[in-house]
């Protein structure tokens, strides 16, 4: 147990639907990053917060949010869902911006 | 940008032989180098990883990696395979920078054989 949660385990929904997936960092740590794992495309960073704010984007698509809460738990929205954001999604969190980082069990999306 | 190449997709080998699989990256500026191991259906967790210092980095369950900068490779290794070590392994790097991002590899799918 990495000591990262996220919610719910498993999310299944439709074409343009909108879905919210949620983190809960480590104890202490002030990072957190998602990452979504398909098959086409395997692992990709999606964006990183930092004690609240905006540190990083990689390849998020502008359907796509997130942000980070004054408690450091953070949310990944997802909007107009299509049938290729079905994958997994990790957060991973870290205790600055440069240790290492630690990742949760993910949340399964299946877009139908 | 940094990428990262897994050469082998797919590693079968019979339990209680050696195994290695093999990593190799590209990046302009220096590298933090990683390996993590995804078990059917759980996230991911941290092998092992390379920050500075000795080449060779011990991690968990008695794998190991040596990291070899002329090569740009980061090969990861376990002299003796056990059943449970079947897993998606995969290698990592970020950059030594301000934001810490991973770029991962494709994955190598390690299969141990009775």
């Amino acid at each position: 147990d990495s000591g990262v949660t996220q919610t719910p385990k498993h999310l299944i929904t439709a074409t343009g639907q909108r879905v919210t997936l949620r983190c809960s960092p480590r104890s202490g740590d002030l990072s957190v990053y998602w990452y979504q794992q398909s098959l086409d495309q395997g692992l990709q960073f999606l964006i990183q917060y930092y004690n609240g704010e905006e540190r990083a984007k990689g390849n998020i698509l502008e359907r796509f949010s997130a942000q980070q809460f004054p408690d450091l738990h953070s949310e990944l929205n997802l909007s107009s869902l299509e049938l290729g954001d079905s994958a997994l999604y990790f957060c991973a969190s870290s205790v600055g911006l440069q240790e290492t980082q630690y990742f949760g069990p993910g949340t399964r999306l299946l877009v139908l | 940008a940094q990428s990262v190449t897994q050469l082998d997709s797919q590693v079968p080998v019979f339990e209680e032989a050696p195994v290695e699989l093999r990593c190799n990256y590209s990046s302009s500026v220096s590298v933090y180098l990683f390996w993590y191991v995804q078990y059917p259906n759980q996230g991911l967790q941290l092998l092992l990883k390379y920050l500075s210092g000795s080449t060779l980095v011990k991690g968990i369950n008695g794998f190991e990696a040596e990291f070899n900068k002329s090569q740009t490779s980061f090969h990861l290794r376990k002299p003796s395979v056990h059943i449970s070590d079947t897993a998606e392994y995969f290698c990592a790097v970020s950059t030594r920078g301000s934001a810490r991002q991973l770029t991962f590899g494709s994955g190598t799918q390690l299969t141990v054989l009775p």
